[in-house]
């Protein structure tokens, strides 16, 4: 059974900061990666997708890394701002139904 | 990319009564459709795969009773909360799995749905 887990919980930091969530799965088959955000009370907004064949994704400030044979992705936000604050999942997709299991998410704040 | 929408946005009800929930794909066919709910400051917790023309397979410990689900097209699949008490209030949230990007399995995500029950 895929288990998905996400470092840290919860993270704050100044505006400016660049930082780095991560995300780490216990199942290395899998077919691709998907980070998520997610605002207080709303659905999830889709930020990368990282297909299994890539070892990275870049959208604007963001850039997502997968390395299949160790579990890990990492989420690399760059210039951090106020507006970025939210809930960061981190979600894989299973082998045949395309299911996903989500880790709990971090939580960022970013403080003006 | 695709749209997945979902009806109603937020919905609160009285505890006995049951609440429909809808999930369209709006630009794409989907077989396959996933329904998942979400605790406060919890993830996301997968409750059934729906199945166009089939019965929907549930997750260990989820009512199928209680959560009837219905995937009576290749754009549209119902959530109903049968009987709904306090302890059903959660964020519901439906995806589908685009039927031409079955080998990339990419899911789209709605943007949910607050059910409250008071």
């Amino acid at each position: 059974k895929q288990e998905v887990t996400q470092i840290p919980a919860a993270l704050s930091v100044p505006e400016g900061e660049n930082l780095v969530l991560n995300c780490s799965f216990t199942d290395s088959a899998i077919y691709n990666l998907q980070w998520f955000r997610q605002d207080p009370g709303k659905g999830l907004t889709s930020l990368l997708l990282i297909q299994s064949s890539q070892r990275e994704q870049t959208s604007g400030r963001l850039n997502a890394s997968l390395d299949k044979s160790s579990g890990r992705s990492t989420l690399y936000i760059a210039a951090s701002q106020p507006g970025d604050s939210a809930t960061y999942l981190c979600a894989v997709p299973g082998t045949n139904a395309g299911k996903s299991t989500f880790g709990d998410g971090t939580t960022l704040t970013v403080k003006p | 990319g695709a749209v997945v929408s979902q009806h109603p946005s937020r919905v609160i009800c009285k505890s006995g009564t049951s609440v429909k929930i809808e999930c369209r794909s709006l630009d794409f066919q989907a077989t396959t459709m996933f329904w998942y709910r979400q605790f406060p400051k919890k993830s996301l917790m997968l409750m059934a795969t729906s199945n166009e023309g089939s019965k929907a397979t549930y997750e260990q410990g989820v009512e199928k009773d209680k959560f009837l689900i219905n995937h009576a097209s290749l754009t549209l699949s119902t959530l109903t909360v049968t009987s709904a008490h306090p302890e059903d209030s959660s964020f519901y949230i439906c995806s589908a799995r685009d039927l031409k990007g079955s080998s990339q399995e990419t899911q789209y995500f709605g943007p949910g749905t607050r059910l409250l029950v008071l």
